[in-house]
């Protein structure tokens, strides 16, 4: 069984500061892990994947994760946040690659001000 | 190219009838998969089908609902004698199928409101 915790429901930032958004995992194989973005009334938009190459993974739009197996982490961050950056974050995990089901987090929700 | 689309976009309805929700899938994914997203939750896992087959739907809460994709392109998430407990927004995603990872991609949603 696979499944995601994160952490908060809800992080507040000013623009321009850093953004760390927390996930922690379990899976019983090896797992795919990825995060997605949601914007309001839009679809879900993948952001960075790690699939067991490089446990620092880039994603689009400056986001960047590090997969730590010993702590069953896969963090979002981002140096600086952007009004732009203001959605939904979802983590997710994944058993058997990208071609299986998917199991979610329940989200966090990225405020940025001004 | 265009995405994933779904509809309708919205769709309300009473308690006890049936809906139908559409999702047309991005031209050559043999995968696609329904997801349910209720307020304030992510989404949670329906449906998966390769082709014509659903080879996962492990996901369905119940026999009232049901989904078809009969010629392995558009799918149809049927649900019968709906309850408010049905109501969310429900997410279609498609991808192609290969032994290495494939990125799930997702259509804009029907939220769907029973009242």
């Amino acid at each position: 069984a696979q499944s995601v915790t994160q952490l908060d429901s809800h992080v507040s930032v000013s623009e321009g500061t850093p953004v760390l958004l927390r996930c922690n995992y379990s899976s019983s194989y090896s797992p795919s892990l990825f995060w997605y973005v949601q914007h309001p009334n839009k679809g879900l938009q993948l952001l960075l994947k790690y699939t067991s190459a490089a446990t620092l993974v880039k994603g689009i739009n400056g986001f960047e994760a590090e997969f730590k197996k010993s702590e069953t982490s896969f963090h979002l961050t981002k140096p600086s946040a952007h009004m732009s950056d203001a959605a939904e974050y979802f983590c997710v995990v994944s058993d058997h690659g990208g071609y299986s089901t998917l199991t979610f987090g329940k989200g966090t929700m990225l405020l940025v001000s001004p | 190219g265009a995405g994933v689309s779904q509809t309708p976009s919205n769709k309300v309805t009473e308690k006890g009838k049936y809906v139908e929700l559409r999702c047309d899938p991005i031209s050559g994914h043999t995968a696609l998969y329904w997801y349910r997203q209720s307020l304030g939750q992510g989404p949670e896992f329906l449906i998966y089908f390769q082709g014509t087959g659903a080879a996962d739907d492990s996901g369905l809460p119940n026999d009232r609902f049901f989904a078809v994709r009969p010629e392995g392109s558009v799918s149809t998430l049927k649900i019968q004698r709906t309850e408010r407990g049905d109501s969310a927004v429900y997410l279609c995603a498609s991808s192609l199928i290969s032994p290495e990872y494939n990125e799930q991609f997702f259509g804009p949603g029907t939220r769907l409101t029973v009242l």
